[in-house]
């Protein structure tokens, strides 16, 4: 059974500065996935991981995957309030199986 | 509005009614999935449908009963539910893993 771990679960940052989000997980995953979350809304896709070594940026956020070591991470670069947040990774167990397996999610308060 | 559209928005039930949670996508998505979110838990997978078809039930109980007319609609079923069953349910579709899902809005479901 796939387990996903991220920390830290929260993160208070202030802008400009920089910081790593981690997620672990327990077994193979094929893909690993990372959204974001607004306070009452709905989860918002940001990065698809589908191979070893995968790095993708989008503005201020780097995602990268090393499945060797079964760790993902999200990287913020000079952070600026808009990133409050919170942020989930979630991977995909395989063998046929389509659903994603989250974590508990990263919490993440930037202050001006 | 991500393509993917979640009634009602919000639910208030008692634990002896009968209710619906709609979904609809027409994003073109041939898989459609359940997701319940409860404060203090990481996002479960409660049920998957692939062209209609389901192919994952996460051991959800037995009054939580889904249906799947089409490819483009999914309905979640409740009754005789218990107040830890209060939570946000989450729909969501994919194209496949490679794509990750695309949620909606979600259902506020409380029940009293």
């Amino acid at each position: 059974e796939l387990k996903v771990e991220q920390n830290p679960l929260f993160l208070s940052m202030q802008e400009g500065k920089n910081y790593t989000i981690y997620c672990n997980y327990s077994t193979t995953s094929d893909r690993l996935y990372w959204y974001r979350q607004d306070p009452g809304k709905s989860l918002e896709s940001l990065f698809v991981l589908l191979s070893n070594g995968a790095v993708k940026q989008e503005g201020r956020l780097m995602a990268s995957l090393d499945t060797k070591a079964r760790l993902s991470t999200l990287h913020i670069t000079a952070a600026v309030h808009d990133l409050s947040a919170t942020y989930f990774c979630a991977g995909n167990s395989g063998g046929g199986a389509d659903g994603l397996t989250f974590g508990k999610g990263t919490h993440l308060i930037i202050q001006p | 509005e991500t393509g993917v559209t979640q009634t009602p928005r919000h639910l208030v039930m008692g634990m002896t009614n009968k209710k619906s949670l709609k979904c609809e996508q027409h994003l073109g998505h041939n898989a459609m999935y359940w997701y319940k979110q409860s404060a203090k838990k990481p996002l479960e997978l409660m049920f998957v449908y692939n062209f209609k078809e389901q192919t994952e039930n996460n051991s959800v109980p037995s009054r939580f009963s889904p249906e799947c007319p089409n490819s483009s609609h999914l309905f979640l079923h409740l009754h005789t539910l218990q107040p830890e069953d209060s939570a946000l349910y989450l729909c969501a579709s994919s194209q496949g893993l490679n794509y990750g899902y695309t949620f909606g809005s979600g259902t506020r479901l409380t029940v009293v």
